[in-house]
């Protein structure tokens, strides 16, 4: 079982450039989210949504975009890339809310 | 503001030393505390789910149990297998996942 699978697994991006993260999931899960992880921080939301069409902001949404067509994908878009957004990146899925999440391996994403 | 505190930052045992990781939490309507093991360079992966204080899980050398305002995650006989960062989420009535920072558990042979 593939579970959840977001690629590219790493990037560089140049300051101003723009991007898309993908995401997607096999589980047929409702929920889907967006974390940043930074060193020594936990993860922190960005975006999630609770099923196809719909999506709302998590705690640090500024500078990111998402869209969500269909079950299975989740992008998130980076509009004008700026070195804050330097991170790892994780996608994660639910069946619904308070059911536990399971993530893909992150995207490694670098602005320099 | 819902807050999850974990320590310690970082733990150094011996093979077959036990001890236990701390998961504070203050979060409004707690509908889930999840234990979380995530791997360098990999997504976490799901432990445990406990739902009410005095509840326990238990898988393989590894115990998690709550309170109203604690978790903790037993490790018992740990082997150099088990060295991960340990993370706590606590779900309250934002419908967010609340993380910790994390422990980085090191296992020496």
């Amino acid at each position: 079982n593939a579970g959840v699978t977001q690629t590219p697994k790493f990037r560089i991006l140049k300051i101003g450039q723009s991007m898309t993260l993908q995401c997607t999931q096999d589980m047929n899960h409702n929920y889907m989210y967006w974390y940043r992880q930074d060193p020594g921080m936990g993860l922190k939301l960005i975006y999630y949504s609770v099923g196809a069409g719909i999506t709302d902001k998590g705690e640090v949404p500024n500078g990111y975009n998402v869209s969500r067509s269909t079950t299975e994908d989740f992008p998130l878009r980076l509009e004008l890339a700026a070195p804050s957004q330097t991170s790892v990146y994780f996608c994660a899925s639910s069946l619904q809310g308070d059911q536990p999440q399971h993530f893909g391996d992150g995207t490694r994403l670098s602005i320099l | 503001e819902d807050q999850v505190t974990q320590s310690p930052e970082a733990l150094r045992l011996q093979e077959g030393e036990s001890s236990s990781l701390n998961c504070s939490y203050t979060v409004s309507g707690l509908r889930g505390l999840f234990w979380y093991r995530q791997d360098p360079g990999k997504g976490p992966e799901f432990l445990f789910t406990l739902y009410s204080a005095g509840e326990e899980k238990e898988k393989e050398r590894l115990k998690a149990t709550l309170t109203k305002k604690e978790s903790f995650l037993h490790i018992t006989a740990p082997k150099p297998e088990d060295s991960a960062t340990y993370l706590c989420a606590a779900h309250g009535s934002a419908r967010q996942l609340t993380f910790g920072s994390g422990t980085q558990l090191t296992v020496l042979p």
